[in-house]
């Protein structure tokens, strides 16, 4: 069945530094790939998405790059704030198009 | 921006009392979806619905029950709480029809936290 499997934390940055959080999925055929942010006390937001291969979602100076090669949708950020302390999901949706969900990384941004 | 609203935010309650967990969504959305998420942050679905009368289990096994009578309400019930089911439960919605090149993004409530105490 379909899975994802993304990295786990948590973890603590400094404001302005470099993030990179791993995802890597395992599907059948072509599924499409998110990116969720929950921010404490709230639901989950979507934060950028991809349907096919080579597509690049980007939104509030995340990227992720759908790599079909690597089965990979790695999120990057050149320069965190304090303000995106959140939890981070990693997520794909096949073709029941129910999402499956990665467990989720906890970032904190230290001022 | 994404209309779909929890209530209560917050429900402490003691064991053994019925709890309904109130979701509506005001985007006519076919499909509804209940999420149980653990301390540990992990989602679990546990309930979903592809229309008014269409209810199924999700991936993870719920003592809960759910209802759909009206498109935008999709509420969850739990008979007899215990608790090991203090957890936070999410409440999502999407469109039904899949159209080329748009994707049938899950828009969230907010959560309800729930402690049986």
């Amino acid at each position: 069945g379909n899975s994802v499997t993304q990295m786990e934390g948590p973890v603590t940055l400094s404001e302005e530094a470099f993030l990179t959080i791993n995802c890597t999925y395992t599907a059948t055929g072509y599924p499409s790939l998110f990116w969720y942010v929950q921010y404490p006390g709230e639901g989950l937001q979507l934060l950028l998405k991809a349907t096919k291969a080579d597509d690049k979602g980007s939104n509030k100076g995340f990227e992720a790059t759908y790599r079909k090669e690597t089965t990979s949708f790695h999120l990057e950020k050149g320069s965190v704030q304090v303000s995106d302390s959140a939890v981070y999901f990693c997520a794909l949706q096949g073709g029941s198009e129910k999402l499956v969900f990665g467990k989720g990384m906890k970032l904190t941004v230290n001022p | 921006e994404a209309d779909i609203y929890q209530t209560p935010r917050y429900l402490v309650i003691g064991t053994g009392k019925k709890i309904t967990l109130e979701c509506s969504q005001t985007m006519g959305h076919d499909k509804m979806y209940w999420y149980q998420q653990d301390p540990g942050m992990e989602l679990h679905l546990i309930h979903y619905s592809y229309g008014v009368n269409s209810t199924e289990k999700g991936d993870l096994s719920s003592e809960s029950t759910v209802s759909r009578i009206r498109t935008e309400h999709f509420p969850l019930t739990l008979e007899s709480a215990r608790p090991s089911h203090t957890s936070q439960y999410l409440c999502a919605s999407s469109r039904h029809h899949r159209t080329s090149g748009a994707l049938n993004e899950q828009f969230f409530g907010p959560g309800t936290r729930l402690t049986v105490l």
